[in-house]
Formats: C-alpha cells, structure tokens, sequence
C-alpha cells in the first residue's frame, strides 16, 4: 500500500447508472489527480486539484464530475458513461511545494461500462 | 505539442542479463524532472527513479540507472542483474510546473518480460 487509498477496485455499471469513484491519502500531500488508462495508449490526465481547488480539466466529457471536499480526499462522480469510457481510473498525489519525487498513485478502479 | 515516445512497446531479457529501455520526449521548458514508473500486474504505479533536468550526473537506484542526453532529450533505463519481479509495464515520463499545478506527462510504456 503506498499511500494511496482508492475504491472500489473494480466497477461494472450500465450506462445509464450513476456511481463514484473515491480516492484518498494521507501523506500530506496537497494536490491530487485523476487519469484514465486506456490499452494502448499513454496515460490521460483528467482533472488535477491543487489546494483543493480545480486547476486543470483536460477537455473531459462533463458525464465525468469530480470533486474534492479536503486534500486528502478526491472523488469522481460517472453518469450516463459511454462503453469506450471502460478503463482504469488511477488517483495520484503530490506535495507541489516539495522536492519533486513524482507522483504517488493508487492501485486503480478497473471500470467496465456495459 | 508536449510529448514522451517509448519506441518499444515490449521487451524481454534473460533473468541477470541487462536490458536498457528506450525514451524520448519534447518539451519547450528548461526546467523539469524526468522519472521512470513501473507497474506490475497489481496496477500500482511505483516510481523507480527519477532525474533533475539540470543534473548532469546520471541517477541511479541500486540496479536501475538512467542515461540522460538533455540535448538530445533521452532518457533510457538500464536494469541491471534483471530478475523475474522486474517483469512489468514500465512507463517514462516527465513533470512541468504550470500556474502552480504540476503536470506529469507519460508515454505508451514498455512492457518487460524476464525469462528464467
């Protein structure tokens, strides 16, 4: 575990279900970030929080809602999602005013929309 | 347009042999960082190392070291003595700093696999 709590691990839902996505930290970390993994393609960042304030949205489909009550949790809120949005779903975290030693992810949401 | 190019979309090497995974990657900024991510089956991006854009000095990780060109702006992995938990997706990727958020731009990834 490193750090990086995210849930469920796994996800099936119709497409016109509404679900969450939940990620959470406890490092002290003060920016947080959404990306999509797709097979063979590079990784997509969605949304980033930094100081719990949205800083970056990357063109996302508005059927993908984040939101980020406090800095140690963010969610991704999915409705009416497309099959093609079938991927995983990793969360990230980082200090931005430290050393930069890269992000620190989760194990993901495997999201499979039928 | 800000990009990272892993031209080899798998790999394998011999358990203790070496093997060096290849990266490229474009951007205007003079000021980043540079890392190597690896992601075994369990999904979970680890990072392996990482490398100052304004260090000369190659990293290295115990059997992970970087050869970094700045020019040339590569950024290979070699693995050292590979061993069979090696085997994974390994993705390079670098960090901008922009308005006070920090992007972290990644390539397709490289998939290893080690042979007993």
């Amino acid at each position: 575990e490193t750090g990086v709590t995210q849930t469920p691990r796994h996800l099936v839902m119709g497409m016109t279900n509404k679900k969450s996505l939940k990620c959470e930290q406890h490092l002290g970390h003060n920016a947080m970030y959404w990306y999509k993994q797709s097979a063979k393609k590079p990784l997509e960042l969605m949304f980033v929080y930094s100081l719990e304030e949205r800083v970056e949205n990357n063109s996302v489909p508005s059927r993908f809602s984040p939101e980020c009550p406090n800095s140690s949790h963010l969610f991704l809120h999915l409705h009416t999602l497309q099959p093609e949005d079938s991927a995983l779903y990793l969360c990230a975290s980082s200090h931005i005013d430290r050393d930069l030693y890269g992000y620190t992810f989760g194990s993901g949401t495997r999201l499979t929309v039928v | 347009a800000q990009t990272v190019t892993q031209s080899q979309p798998e790999m394998s090497v011999q358990e203790a042999e070496t093997v060096t995974l290849s990266c490229t990657y474009d951007t205007s900024e003079s000021d980043y960082y540079l890392f190597w991510y690896k992601q075994p089956p369990s999904r979970q991006m680890i990072l392996v190392i990482r490398q100052e854009a304004y260090k000369q000095q190659n990293a290295t990780e115990n059997r992970f070291s970087v050869n970094f060109q700045k020019a040339a702006k590569s950024f290979s992995l070699k693995i050292s003595d590979s061993q069979l938990g090696d085997a994974a997706m390994y993705f390079c990727a670098y960090v901008i700093t922009q308005g006070g958020s920090e992007k972290l731009v990644f390539g397709k990834g490289t998939k290893l696999t080690v042979n007993p």
